[in-house]
């Protein structure tokens, strides 16, 4: 399996502020996932990083609120922009193919006041 | 759409008590099922997997098996530890031909705690 890191572990950040959370891979990968979980709730994918093409948001998420670059086969950002409160959550990419077991990173654990 | 459900939590239990997580999902194409668990203030790790009707996946002493007749993947072990006190979520994956190809869908996740 991929070992994958993610900076920073864990912010404090204030609102009207962003954020960028990288994501390392040790091993080129085709497709990487940024997933969201909330305080107590369930993973949320937010969006597909695919190398070399714009990345594909799911529904409720857009590219203004979550940009997304993929400059290469082992490393992506997530930029949670604008943040509020409700921005609070716990951010993981994941590594996987399309018919391939995936895998994730620690997590970034982001506070907004 | 494809979705996954599991049984409420959270599950409390004695150790060396039998520990079974309901896990059922939507029956839309040939899903690759998960089970993943996260361990307090870490991240998400693969605990088992099955890709096709009767696998059974197994992990830690964990087990599961895919139940394509009645769409279940519950997460069984025979004899609990406290170290085993985390979240776990179940997960399918989506097949070909849909638009959640390739895309993980979680259950609402149940949470473990065993005393001693």
């Amino acid at each position: 399996s991929a070992v994958i890191s993610q900076k920073p572990s864990r912010d404090i950040c204030q609102r009207g502020t962003s954020l960028t959370i990288q994501c390392q891979v040790d091993s080129q990968v085709t497709m990487m996932f940024w997933y969201r979980q909330q305080p107590g709730q369930s993973l949320t994918l937010i969006a597909t990083a695919n190398q070399g093409s714009e990345a594909t948001y799911e529904s409720g998420f857009v590219i203004d609120k979550f940009p997304i670059s993929r400059p290469n086969l082992t490393f992506s950002t997530l930029t949670v922009s604008n943040m509020s409160p409700e921005d609070s959550s716990i951010y993981l990419c994941s590594v996987g193919g399309q018919k391939e077991t995936q895998y994730f990173g620690p997590g970034t654990r982001l506070l907004v006041l | 759409g494809n979705s996954v459900t599991q049984m409420e939590g959270p599950v409390t239990l004695s150790e060396e008590a039998f520990l079974t997580i309901n896990c059922t999902y939507t029956a839309t194409g040939y899903p690759s099922l998960f089970w993943y668990v996260q361990y307090p203030g870490e991240g998400l790790q693969l605990l088992l997997k099955a890709t096709k009707a009767d696998d059974k996946g197994s992990n830690k002493g964990f087990e599961a098996t895919y139940r394509k007749e009645t769409t279940s993947f519950h997460l069984e072990k025979g004899s609990v530890q406290v170290s085993d006190s985390a979240v776990y979520f179940c997960a399918r994956l989506g097949g070909a031909g849909g638009t959640s190809y390739g895309k993980l869908t979680f259950g609402q996740g149940t949470i473990l705690t065993v005393h001693p």
